[in-house]
């Protein structure tokens, strides 16, 4: 059974670039999450996908958006960088049909934007 | 709104010794609770998920409980050891499935 995945491990950009994350889900999961984590804080929920569609928002601005593909892998795309979206981003993936919810996190992507 | 707290931030504590992590949350419809540790840079590792029907779980040296009435989780680990220094984060669920966090508990095993 393969893992969540994420590309790149690391990541540099500057202030108005705009980056793409990719997230493969595991094996046999059709919900992805993406949060982000602060240094020194847990992580914050962005927004789900279930099945292609957007299941949910966090409080986040709509330069942080995402999509799911037919395979269940995801990416969240930000626009207008800004120095504070510095961070280690989180993918999750999860079987939303199972009463169990466990979420299980990829290695993240830690970006740096200067 | 769900609010995740965790006390203390931080604890260094000797090998050997059995310790209690503490999580409250403010909204007692959760749907479950889930601990995590998280190795510095690192993603994060799934330890216990509490439904919340239920009142423990248990792995290994891991026993966590959850008292929805008083809002409150602890995560118990028992003989602790150097190795089980990281940081840990208990995170609650509501029916959408998202994920609220504390902000963690960072563990230090002394040997």
């Amino acid at each position: 059974e393969t893992g969540v995945t994420q590309s790149p491990t690391h990541l540099i950009k500057t202030r108005g670039q705009q980056v793409t994350l990719r997230c493969s889900s595991q094996s046999g999961h059709n919900t992805v999450s993406w949060y982000q984590q602060a240094l020194g804080q847990g992580p914050q929920f962005i927004f789900q996908y279930y099945r292609e569609e957007e299941n949910g928002r966090g409080n986040f601005p709509p330069r942080f958006s995402g999509l799911q593909f037919p395979n269940y892998s995801s990416e969240l795309n930000v626009n207008a960088l800004e120095l504070d979206d510095s961070a280690l981003y989180l993918c999750a993936s999860s079987q939303a049909a199972l009463s169990t919810d466990t979420q299980y996190f990829g290695p993240g992507t830690r970006l740096t934007v200067l | 709104k769900q609010e995740v707290t965790q006390i203390p931030a931080a604890l260094s504590v000797p090998e050997g010794e059995n310790l209690v992590l503490n999580c409250s949350f403010t909204d007692s419809a959760i749907y479950n609770l889930q601990w995590f540790r998280q190795d510095p840079g690192k993603g994060l590792t799934s330890l216990l998920l509490i439904q919340s029907s239920q009142r423990e779980q248990t792995s290994g040296r891991l026993n966590a409980s959850l008292d929805k009435s008083s809002g409150r989780s602890t995560l118990y680990i028992a003989a602790s050891q150097p190795g089980d220094s990281a940081t840990y984060l208990c995170a609650g669920s509501g029916s959408a499935r998202q994920l609220t966090f504390g902000s963690g508990t960072q563990l230090t095993v002394l040997p």
